[in-house]
């Protein structure tokens, strides 16, 4: 089983439509949590952390159960450039701030069309 | 600003040659990491390094070796590539470990025939 699972989608929506997507992580000793945008042919760049009590970011709301193990994202409202790729990134570390190692689910696929 | 620069950004190797990808951070980061990505299997991690002086098996480590030359530089060597080392490798550096934000380069596209 893979570390960090995301749906590869491709999720294609209409302008102005709101799109949520899953991440589960295997090791419950993960510290912290991120996702990232990545354009095509581009780098990875960083979107927004995600804190255990939720957090909003203009359009983009993200969640943490460190319960389930699951994280989301939620896009309101979207746009043209909203298409991309969006990386759920987990940082599964060894414990306290000594170190840890960022891994990437596989990504999902996002197309806002006209 | 520099952030995270990669050398080169494209190369075409064949088979059983050898090379070094090179990555320089100007963010004082303690923590570097190299990364693949394949289509459809998203950012693979091949090393780390928590800090100068360490480095660790990631995911996917056969066949690369890496050197964590001083605080800034982490270079990723390639001994014998092989056309399944085909790929767009990246490089990544962050604070703490991995708990504040990560910068990547702008990638390295690397062919192997």
């Amino acid at each position: 089983r893979k570390e960090v699972e995301q749906d590869p989608g491709p999720f294609n929506v209409p302008e102005g439509a709101t799109v949520a997507f899953n991440c589960t992580y295997s090791n419950s000793a993960s510290q912290s949590f991120f996702w990232y945008r990545q354009d095509c042919r581009k780098e990875p760049k960083l979107l927004m952390s995600v804190y255990s009590s939720g957090n909003e970011d203009g359009r983009f709301t993200a969640q943490l159960n460190r319960a389930s193990q699951y994280i989301s994202l939620l896009i309101r409202d979207s746009k043209l450039s909203d298409s991309a790729t969006y990386l759920c990134v987990v940082n599964i570390g060894a414990g306290g701030t000594s170190y840890g190692k960022l891994t990437f689910g596989q990504g999902t696929i996002l197309t806002v069309h006209p | 600003n520099a952030g995270v620069t990669q050398t080169p950004k494209f190369q075409v190797l064949k088979t059983g040659q050898s090379m070094t990808l090179q990555c320089a951070q100007d963010m004082n980061h303690n923590s570097m990491y190299w990364y693949r990505q394949d289509p459809g299997m998203g950012l693979r991690l091949i090393y780390y390094s928590a800090s100068e002086g360490t480095t660790d098996k990631g995911e996917v480590p056969n066949g690369y070796n890496v050197s964590r030359l001083n605080k800034r530089e982490f270079s990723l060597r390639l001994e014998s590539a092989a056309p399944s080392q085909t790929s767009v490798y990246f490089c990544a550096s962050s604070t703490l470990g991995g708990n504040t934000e990560a910068f990547f380069g702008q990638g390295t596209r690397l062919t192997v025939v």
